[in-house]
């Protein structure tokens, strides 16, 4: 698998102010998926981009994929406490689900 | 609707002794993967399964660690003369086909004395 680096590692934010979290590959990358991990919990799969430029939404949740391939971001708008946790990009090398993981960017929220 | 299930949740071992842990996957589910996650970092892939099968293990250590997936029953991830490096989260994760959407277990955090 390829390495798959994120950044920021860290990230404050207040209620309502908006969040970024980039991933990025020095290679193309075949595919990008995110999932959110809740302290204490487990990953849950967010979204797969595979098109050179997509975008997706879920509610106040927006993908991007690069037009290189090379680089994806999450961001969120107006953060709310229940969208603390770490986030992950992946990238599925291979056939099947055999995930190269970003090392994540933990989210807080202060009310 | 059971999601995957992973037993035990915490698991304590001295050096030297075994762990075995398991994992259910969704019903439905043939695909099986194993995933270690250390704290604050990423998950690391270690080996994928099918029914009986391995297809991919090049993410496992060589020596002590092993992954079986029997027709009948769990899959074990099995780690021999545990070491103090093999404390992490293990979790486990089922799809229902090839390249289909991933669902992870609650995972098992192993700690070792």
């Amino acid at each position: 698998g390829q390495q798959v680096m994120q950044i920021p590692q860290y990230q404050h934010v207040q209620e309502g102010e908006d969040f970024t979290t980039y991933c990025n590959s020095s290679t193309t990358l075949s595919n990008i998926q995110w999932y959110k991990q809740r302290p204490g919990g487990h990953p849950v799969f967010l979204i797969q981009l595979v098109k050179s430029g997509e975008v997706k939404k879920q509610k106040r949740l927006t993908f991007q994929f690069g037009e290189a391939k090379k680089n994806s971001s999450l961001h969120i708008t107006a953060t709310q406490t229940t969208d603390v946790g770490t986030y992950f990009c992946a990238e599925a090398y291979n056939a099947g689900n055999m995930l190269t993981f970003g090392g994540g960017t933990r989210l807080m929220v202060k009310p | 609707n059971a999601g995957v299930m992973q037993n035990p949740r915490h698991l304590v071992r001295r050096r030297g002794q075994e762990a075995r842990l398991r994992c259910s996957p969704m019903k439905g589910h043939s695909h099986v993967y194993w995933y270690r996650q250390l704290p604050e970092e990423g998950l690391k892939f270690m080996v994928y399964l099918q029914k009986e099968n391995i297809i991919d293990e090049s993410g496992m250590p060589k020596e002590r660690f092993s992954a079986e997936f029997p027709k009948e029953g769990p899959s074990i991830l099995r780690i021999q003369q545990v070491v103090r490096g093999d404390s992490a989260a293990y979790f486990c994760a089922s799809s229902r086909g090839v390249d289909e959407k991933l669902f992870f277990g609650s995972g098992t955090q192993l700690s070792v004395l």
